[in-house]
């Protein structure tokens, strides 16, 4: 079955320290991958993707990931946090059926809590 | 250019009634997709439709229905409500699968 995981519920690191919020995912054929951000009461904001090329991907806000796929893992990264880097933070990788339907399936959830 | 518009914001229902929650999108996506947010449960895939006049099940769908009459629009409908149906509600249209655009949420309350 295809699924996404994110083993930690909550991340926990000081300002200005980097932060790694950890993906991994088990999908058929090579995959899409997805990093979303949300904020209390809002909707899911894109940070970056990954379809192919280079493995180290640059999204918004100075978020990067990388894509490992021996590790099949995908962890959001950031050298330097702020605190208004505390969110919720979702993996989500596309899935392609029998009728490429590209089915997106999210990972539980990561909380961020940046500290000053 | 609106992106993915979801109404109502939130809704109150009480139990066994009906409802349905709007979505439409102008940027002329072919796949849109309705998902539920529960607390420590992520987002779970209720229905999806890959083009007007196809849709599809996902991973929670039952007690939900949904048409896709026009490529603009995708609504939700909850034919009776149950407790079990309380969540945040998202829509989301995506062109082939390359990037997903989701709306702002419709949260509702069943009692």
């Amino acid at each position: 079955a295809q699924s996404v995981a994110q083993p930690e519920d909550q991340v926990n690191v000081a300002e200005g320290n980097p932060l790694t919020v950890k993906c991994t995912y088990s999908v058929s054929g090579n995959p899409y991958l997805f990093w979303y951000v949300q904020y209390p009461n809002r909707g899911l904001q894109f940070l970056l993707k990954y379809i192919t090329g280079d493995n180290l991907v640059k999204g918004s806000y100075g978020f990067e990931a990388e894509f490992n796929k021996s590790q099949t893992s995908f962890h959001l990264k950031k050298p330097s946090a702020l605190v208004s880097d505390s969110a919720l933070y979702f993996c989500a990788v596309r899935t392609i059926g029998s009728s490429n339907t590209g089915k997106l399936i999210f990972g539980q959830g990561t909380t961020l809590q940046v500290k000053p | 250019n609106a992106g993915v518009t979801q109404t109502p914001k939130f809704q109150v229902l009480k139990t066994g009634q009906s409802m349905t929650l709007q979505c439409a999108q102008d940027m002329n996506h072919e796949y849109m997709s309705w998902y539920r947010q529960d607390p420590g449960m992520g987002l779970r895939l209720i229905h999806y439709s890959v083009g007007a006049g196809i849709t599809d099940q996902g991973e929670v769908p039952n007690g939900y229905n949904v048409s896709r009459s026009t490529t603009e629009d995708f609504p939700l409908r909850l034919l009776s409500a149950a407790p079990s149906q309380t969540s945040v509600y998202f829509c989301a249209s995506s062109y082939y699968g390359n990037g997903y655009t989701f709306g702002s949420g419709t949260r509702l309350t069943v009692v």
